[in-house]
């Protein structure tokens, strides 16, 4: 069974403070990892489609990674506006999204 | 434009009642969800409908009956409510294998 564990649960950083996070999983044969912000009261929002290991993606101040066993959503300089859950899902070719529980980010200014 | 539309946003009901959730997309894709939200923001996938054709049932309690009358709308009835109901209800719609998933903002159902 498909499996995403994301850690850390929640973090805490204050603005211009870099760090990362880290989304590991368990398929069988990936055909995708996504990741997607989520604001309060809000649905997931797409970020990005990571496809292959060695893939990297960009989108202003997060740049996302894929190795075979985990992936790494990097905030370079956040801004309190950051502060949202980020989610990250697998798609195996099962026509769904399997997702980990996701990590509360919080950027104090 | 809205891309993924549901309907209500909020819905507050007793136990026992049924009620139904809206969703429509806009983005001519072929495929539509129903996820469902806890109360520690878990999201898991209840169903999937391909252009009106039931793939995934993910063991839900038949008491959930989602109804899909064209391909760009995907409604979910629930019968005789109960508490443990109380959830976000998101739906969502993707075209073809690679991309990305589109989310509606969200039903937040309580049962009371």
């Amino acid at each position: 069974e498909d499996q995403v564990t994301q850690s850390p649960e929640a973090l805490r950083l204050q603005e211009g403070e870099s760090s990362s996070l880290n989304c590991s999983y368990t398929v069988s044969g990936l055909r995708g990892l996504f990741w997607y912000r989520q604001d309060p009261g809000k649905g997931p929002e797409f970020l990005f489609t990571l496809y292959s290991a060695g893939e990297e993606k960009e989108k202003e101040r997060l740049k996302a990674t894929l190795t075979k066993k985990e992936s790494f959503l990097h905030i370079t300089a956040p801004k309190p506006e950051d502060s949202a859950t980020y989610l990250c899902a697998v798609d195996s070719g099962s026509e769904k999204l399997v997702f980990g529980k996701g990590t509360k980010l919080t950027v104090n200014p | 434009d809205t891309a993924v539309s549901q309907t209500p946003k909020y819905l507050v009901t007793q136990m026992g009642n049924d009620k139904s959730i809206k969703c429509e997309q806009n983005l001519g894709h072929d495929t539509m969800y129903w996820y469902k939200q806890d109360s520690k923001k878990f999201l898991k996938i209840m169903f999937s409908y391909n252009n009106k054709e039931l793939i995934i049932n993910e063991t839900v309690p038949n008491r959930f009956s989602p109804k899909s009358p064209d391909k760009a709308h995907l409604n979910l009835h629930i019968n005789s409510l109960e508490l443990g109901d109380s959830a976000v209800y998101f739906c969502a719609s993707r075209y073809g294998l690679i991309l990305g998933y589109t989310f509606g903002s969200g039903t937040r159902l309580t049962v009371v």
